[in-house]
């Protein structure tokens, strides 16, 4: 049963970085079956794709991110992570991470129970 | 970039009413199309893919329907643990969610 965890600060300055990372259990990510995304949702509001990366280190961004995204994915440790910078009060938000299949329709599951980012000084 | 919408944006039905969600997408998108729910406080739970596709573990009282720019989600008999938001994904060029549909029970 394969299990997501997200990890990472709570709490970022404005201007900083925002770093977590997700733990997946209950399987590789050493597998070209599926991606690994990362998914935001704003207090009160919807959801927002992120990115995405491959088990070949390949990656997708939000076109409106991509700027300030990077992510990575390090199979050795079952572990992939989300670097945003220059970090504004608009980023804070719940932070999801969730694998996708890759097949027709590409779907997010399972998720990770999500992480709460605030941005402030 | 392909952007999604949802009709109506809340509802509220009273339990065992037939509940019907719309999600329309700005171009065609095929079948890439997937549903989710997310109650408050959790993360959101795959209920539907690839437009008519029930996930495994999902009471067969949801159901999805369509293609190209027009999807529905249907609960055939309401329950009181359906209230809850659902969103709307497509999956056809990068990912997009709709805003979603907030369901309460009366």
């Amino acid at each position: 049963h394969l299990q997501l965890q997200e990890s990472g600060p709570g709490l970022v300055k404005p201007s900083e970085t925002l770093s977590l990372t997700c733990t997946v259990s209950g399987g590789s990510t050493n597998t070209s079956k599926y991606y690994w995304g990362w998914i935001r949702q704003p207090p009160g509001k919807g959801l927002e794709w992120l990115g995405s990366v491959y088990y070949n280190g390949g990656t997708y961004y939000n076109p409106s991110l991509k700027s300030r995204t990077t992510m990575s994915l390090d199979t050795s440790k079952n572990q992939f992570s989300l670097k945003l910078s220059s970090v504004t009060a608009a980023d804070t938000a719940v932070y999801y991470c969730a694998r996708i299949l890759v097949v027709v329709s590409n779907w997010f599951d399972p998720w990770g129970q999500g992480a709460l980012v605030t941005v402030s000084s | 970039d392909i952007q999604m919408t949802q009709s109506p944006s809340s509802l509220s039905a009273s339990v065992g009413d037939r509940v019907t969600i719309t999600c329309r997408a700005s171009q065609s998108i095929s079948i890439y199309l997937n549903w989710y729910q997310q109650k408050p406080g959790k993360a959101p739970n795959l209920l539907i893919y690839a437009a008519s596709s029930l996930q495994s573990g999902v009471p067969s009282r949801f159901s999805g329907s369509g293609s190209e720019t027009d999807f529905t989600l249907t609960i055939s008999s309401l329950q009181p643990e359906d209230s809850a938001t659902y969103y709307c994904q497509q999956s056809f060029s990068l990912f997009t969610f709709g805003p979603g549909t907030k369901v309460h029970i009366k």
